[in-house]
């Protein structure tokens, strides 16, 4: 089945740090990667969606400046949480499909802690 | 008024048992629904897509009901394997292809043995 590999799956850092995530796709390639985040005891809420080589479409409330995405090929985007703060500690999970008809397939998820 | 809503239970039934979840959404114009699982602290996976004529899976049937907004989750002999927290999904993007998941909550099952 398709997989989805997301890296790093802990990220414990101090306030002030620039935190990286990447979304690889590993056997197919998709033209369209999501980004959520889960904060506890709440549900999978989307932050954005990235098209293979266009600009990230964020969702209403969502910092583009502090959540910078990049989608730069088909198989791989990153989620860059800019100057990080306690309250940006939370579950980062990206997801990915090939066609516009097919279901997303989900990465095994970021926990993001911010000390 | 949350865009789905479940029930977050926890539902603790006994190994065979049926068991069943609904879910409500809101937005009227959602043109797809999803049942997924999701286990502690992993990733959530598709359990089955649901449509309006209502679809069967194995020991799964899932049902929609445009009227009421209202989607359900039947699982019949439930194993332990079933343990986990299931999530009502809704695509309330307005195009094909348009993709917006809205997640509910999640409703925790625990099967006993």
């Amino acid at each position: 089945g398709a997989v989805v590999s997301q890296h790093p799956s802990r990220v414990i850092c101090k306030s002030g740090t620039s935190v990286k995530i990447e979304c690889r796709s590993l056997d197919f390639q998709a033209t369209t990667m999501f980004w959520y985040r889960q904060f506890p005891k709440q549900s999978l809420m989307l932050m954005a969606t990235s098209n293979e080589g266009s600009k990230a479409t964020y969702e209403q409330g969502v910092e583009k400046d502090k959540f910078l995405i990049n989608h730069a090929s088909l198989t791989l985007s990153t989620l860059t949480v800019t100057s990080a703060h306690p309250e940006d500690s939370s579950f980062y999970i990206c997801s990915a499909r090939e066609y516009s008809n097919q279901p997303q397939h989900f990465g095994d998820g970021t926990r993001l802690s911010i000390l | 008024r949350k865009e789905v809503e479940q029930d977050p239970g926890p539902f603790n039934v006994p190994e065979g048992a049926t068991v069943a979840f609904n879910c409500t959404y809101s937005n009227s114009a959602s043109q797809s629904f999803f049942w997924y699982r999701q286990d502690c602290r992993k990733e959530p996976k598709l359990l089955m897509s649901v449509y309006s004529s209502g679809n069967e899976d194995g020991r799964f049937t899932a049902q929609l009901n445009r009227a009421s907004q209202y989607i359900s989750l039947l699982i019949r002999d439930s194993k332990l394997s079933d343990s986990a927290t299931y999530l009502c999904v809704v695509n309330r993007g307005v195009n094909f292809g348009n993709e917006k998941l809205t997640f509910g909550t999640g409703t925790r099952l625990t099967i006993i043995p």
